[in-house]
């Protein structure tokens, strides 16, 4: 079983529209969360990076969300745009470095 | 000022072949990270490296793969004699600074196809 599970797998969104996708990690122990873009044939960029002692964060149009006692996090997307298309992943950091855990991403698809 | 820069892009081989990944990091950045991404899964840790010191290679395979940092020059991940189960995409990774707050950039990766 994967340490970080992100919901949905894939997601198709109309141009302009909202959308919040989620994060479930059981990765312990834990010092940051980090969410990332990864466009198709790229590498992933980061987009927000949470410690433990943070439970949002915002960059531009993407608000991140973290809940450290159930583990939990989630990334809203405000007012989506055709370049958001792409695979949004959650990652955590346990320590001791950068030996990040990746989650397997949520694909996301936005159209006219 | 580029980001970091992978080549190549795409490396074709058979089995029995060398694979060797290139990674330029960021100018001034002297931590180097190996990531791998097979298909459908989410990318793993492979070796962590600064300036011609391996710091953690504990996601590396112990049996062909072999990876390096020279004080001049770019990364060189090291695969040989490659099997298909090698086939994914290798993503390199650096920073500034050591710390577990501190942002990583990737690459773009380099997709190794072993035929």
């Amino acid at each position: 079983k994967n340490q970080v599970e992100q919901s949905p797998q894939s997601l198709i969104i109309l141009e302009g529209k909202n959308c919040t996708l989620q994060c479930n990690y059981t990765v312990s122990p834990f010092s940051n969360l980090r969410w990332y873009k990864q466009d198709t044939g790229r590498g992933p960029v980061s987009l927000t990076i949470m410690t433990f002692s943070e439970n949002t964060k915002s960059n531009g149009r993407y608000t991140a969300t973290l809940d450290a006692d159930t583990k939990q996090s989630s990334l809203h997307i405000t007012a989506s745009q055709l370049s958001d298309s792409a695979s949004y992943i959650c990652v955590v950091n346990p320590g001791g470095g950068n030996k990040l855990t990746f989650g397997t991403g949520t694909q996301l698809k936005v159209e006219l | 000022n580029a980001g970091v820069m992978q080549n190549p892009r795409h490396l074709v081989r058979r089995r029995g072949q060398e694979a060797r990944l290139r990674c330029s990091p960021v100018k001034g950045h002297s931590h180097v990270y190996w990531y791998r991404q097979l298909p459908e899964e989410g990318l793993k840790f492979m070796v962590y490296l600064q300036k011609e010191n391996i710091i953690d290679e504990s996601g590396m395979p112990k049996e062909r793969f072999s990876a390096e940092f020279p004080k001049e020059g770019p990364s060189i991940l090291r695969i040989q004699q490659v099997v298909r189960g090698d086939s994914a995409a290798y993503f390199c990774a650096s920073s500034s600074l050591v710390g577990d707050n501190e942002k990583l950039f990737f690459g773009s990766g380099t997709q190794l196809s072993v035929l």
